[in-house]
């Protein structure tokens, strides 16, 4: 199986911040690199795919970038909604495996 | 607008069988040009695939699963149900259906619609 990671955990922005989550693979999965978002109680949300594609419907300030095992979600300009946690998941093979995910809160 | 709605029991007794149903509406579960899946998330944890089903082209299991799941289709209903054999609290989780179609960049499978998740507890 490919094991997903991220990097932080967790991590304290304000509105207006520039924040950047890491998305690490064990091995080499290309650009078949999604990135979700999920609310508490709520289902995930597809924001990017293919590493960089914007999802219909998803803010610009959305970007995703990356290839091979290291891949970077930026929200280029944080609003008061983007507080919530983000996973990436590989769709290189299957079985298909989620990152931990990383908690955006409000500091 | 596609919608995907879980449903089942939210109590499970341990080495019983979950079954769930996903109802499918604006959309149908007979077309080829979806598949469609179930993911779970454990309380605090992270999501975990199950198994994806394409009406045309056969069904694909996570290993770590494939012993204990069955899946069935009713058309009729535009329906999919999933099975999970002698369950145990570590399949305690919040249950999603979703679709599962192909990226437009590199036509890699993608999770692109998602059911509001049904909470199933493994407890005597």
């Amino acid at each position: 199986d490919i094991q997903m990671t991220q990097s932080p955990s967790s991590l304290s922005a304000s509105v207006g911040d520039r924040v950047t989550i890491t998305c690490r693979a064990s091995q080499s999965i290309s650009t078949y690199l999604n990135w979700y978002q999920q609310k508490p109680g709520k289902a995930p949300k597809l924001l990017i795919y293919g590493a960089s594609g914007l999802q219909s419907g998803v803010p610009s300030r959305f970007s995703g970038s990356g290839s091979g095992t290291d891949f970077t979600l930026t929200i280029s300009s944080l609003q008061p909604e983007d507080f919530a946690t983000y996973c990436c998941q590989q769709s290189h093979s299957t079985p298909f495996t989620f990152g931990p995910g990383t908690k955006v809160d409000i500091k | 607008q596609l919608q995907l709605q879980e449903s089942g029991p939210g109590l499970v007794k341990p080495s019983e069988t979950l079954s769930l149903t996903c109802t499918v509406s604006g959309d149908s579960i007979s077309s080829s040009r979806y598949n469609w899946a179930w993911i779970r998330q454990p309380p605090g944890r992270g999501l975990e695939w199950i198994v994806t089903m394409s009406y045309s082209g056969g069904t694909y299991y996570s290993p770590s699963l494939n012993s204990r799941v069955t899946l069935s289709v009713d058309t009729s209903k535009n329906h999919f149900s999933l099975n999970l054999t002698s369950v145990t609290a570590a399949d305690t989780a919040v249950y999603y259906c979703a679709r599962q179609s192909l990226d437009p960049l590199a036509a890699r499978p993608i999770f692109d619609y998602w059911g509001q998740g049904t909470l199933v507890t493994v407890a005597s």
